[in-house]
């Protein structure tokens, strides 16, 4: 069975940092690229990074380039999100979710989210 | 970016009612869609990808059609459990982009 589970958010203040996790079990993490989707309160969905199976390429929606940083440690089954510079507009539900595709892609399997808040 | 504009916003229904939900593309993702269904506290499940093929455990009475700009999710006999949100989400180019979602309600 695909498990995805997340940790890693909290509270934080604006400018500050956070350093989220995504553990997968159930398949081959390698063979999969990952992504993380994130859903502010009361809002919809939205793609905000993705990373290939060999970690080799990454990718950013614009809003978040040069403050978040996407990785992952295929030796733990683990994929992270490094956040810095929060702002308000980072709060959400942050989930990690598997692609179907190697780039731009369908999501088939899906954490049940980490809350970040940004606030003073 | 591609936009896609979901309608209605909200949807009233009965069960055993059949539901149609659109979602409409700012320009063509050929058959680059998927349905994902959210329910109150959880995370979305894909439902229907590549605008008709239904995901692995998803009942028949789920299906989608259409190409190009108009596509629509079907639910042809709502059952209880399929009162959620629903979202469409394209592939066909780069970056993925999300509907504001179809909230089907009782």
């Amino acid at each position: 069975e695909v498990q995805l589970l997340e940790s890693g958010g909290g509270l934080v203040q604006p400018g500050g940092s956070l350093r989220l996790s995504c553990t997968a079990s159930g398949f081959t993490f390698s063979d999969y690229a990952m992504s993380w989707v994130r859903q502010a309160p009361g809002k919809g969905l939205e793609w905000v990074s993705a990373i290939i199976g060999s970690g080799g390429t990454t990718f950013y929606t614009d809003s978040v380039k040069g403050r978040f940083t996407i990785s992952r440690d295929n030796s733990k089954n683990t994929l992270y999100l490094q956040m810095k510079s929060l702002r308000a507009e980072d709060t959400a539900v942050y989930y990690c979710a598997r692609q179907r595709e190697r780039i731009v892609a369908y999501f088939d399997y899906w954490g049940q989210g980490t809350l970040v808040t940004v606030s003073s | 970016e591609i936009v896609l504009t979901q309608s209605p916003a909200t949807l009233s229904l009965s069960p055993g009612e059949r539901a149609t939900l659109s979602c409409r593309a700012s320009q063509s993702v050929s058959s680059y869609l998927a349905w994902y269904q959210q329910k109150p506290g959880q995370a979305p499940r894909l439902l229907i990808f590549d605008a008709s093929d239904r995901a692995t455990g998803i009942p028949a009475r789920f299906s989608g059609s259409g190409s190009g700009t108009d596509l629509t999710l079907t639910i042809s006999s709502l059952e209880p459990e399929d009162f959620a949100v629903y979202y469409c989400q394209q592939r066909r180019t780069w970056p993925p982009t999300f509907g504001q979602g179809t909230k089907l309600e009782i």
